[in-house]
């Protein structure tokens, strides 16, 4: 499977803890995204990376969130002290090209549930 | 502030219909218009984009019809078919603004009836 990848499908977690997310992206594609998805609504962008530079980053995205893109390849996010607002899917997308010619590709997400 | 409208929330059909579904905008720095097709458990996946240069694009069965000066734009599945059911985002972006921030509507969920 040559697609972006994302572990794990399903998370559960009581309020506080803390949870980590990790994205693999199509090889070579130099630019990765965060998005959030809750019941019913579009995704919302949070942040996105070019290699392993974070470039931007969402209001959205509290201090209690971190993702990080160590060498440019895989990417991590991280939210700690986990509140049922966080509940929501997390997606990663992927990209190379710029412009008009860029085209995202999303993972199949990550389903947070805080309990 | 949503940036970008779609309606309807929901929408069935039969099979052969031509569903239509319309998003509004209204930051006119928007520069590049995506349809997604999301089912259940997947993310979003592209279907078909359109730049404010050109009113109409056609790819397969899906087409796009843009109208710059109303800040609107539409999807239509021609011969819709009950696999193309799933829920439709229109999204919008800068896309010379140096990233695919998308910015997406609330989406519309199809149904097509065999």
């Amino acid at each position: 499977d040559t697609g972006v990848s994302q572990n794990p499908r399903h998370k559960i977690t009581k309020r506080g803890q803390n949870v980590t997310f990790r994205c693999d992206p199509i090889s070579e594609h130099n630019r990765l995204y965060w998005y959030r998805q809750t019941l019913g609504q579009g995704p919302e962008f949070l942040t996105y990376f070019q290699n392993e530079a974070q470039l931007e980053k969402s209001r959205l995205l509290s201090d209690r969130f971190s993702a990080e893109r160590p060498k440019g390849s895989f990417s991590t996010l991280e939210i700690q002290r986990t509140e049922q607002g966080d509940s929501a899917m997390y997606l990663c997308a992927s990209s190379v090209g710029q412009g008009s010619t860029e085209k995202l590709f999303f993972g199949s997400g990550t389903q947070l549930s805080v309990l | 502030q949503q940036q970008v409208k779609q309606s309807p929330q929901s929408l069935i059909v039969q099979k052969g219909g031509i569903p239509i579904i319309n998003c509004a905008y209204e930051n006119t720095a928007f520069d590049y218009f995506p349809w997604y097709q999301q089912f259940p458990g997947k993310g979003p996946a592209l279907l078909i984009a359109i730049r404010p240069d050109v009113s109409e694009k056609k790819e397969g069965r899906f087409t796009i019809s843009f109208n710059k000066s109303a800040k609107q734009f539409s999807l239509h599945i021609m011969d819709s078919q009950p696999g193309d059911s799933a829920t439709y985002f229109c999204a919008a972006s800068i896309a010379q603004g140096g990233s695919e921030k998308l910015v997406f509507g609330k989406g519309t969920k199809l149904t097509v009836n065999p």
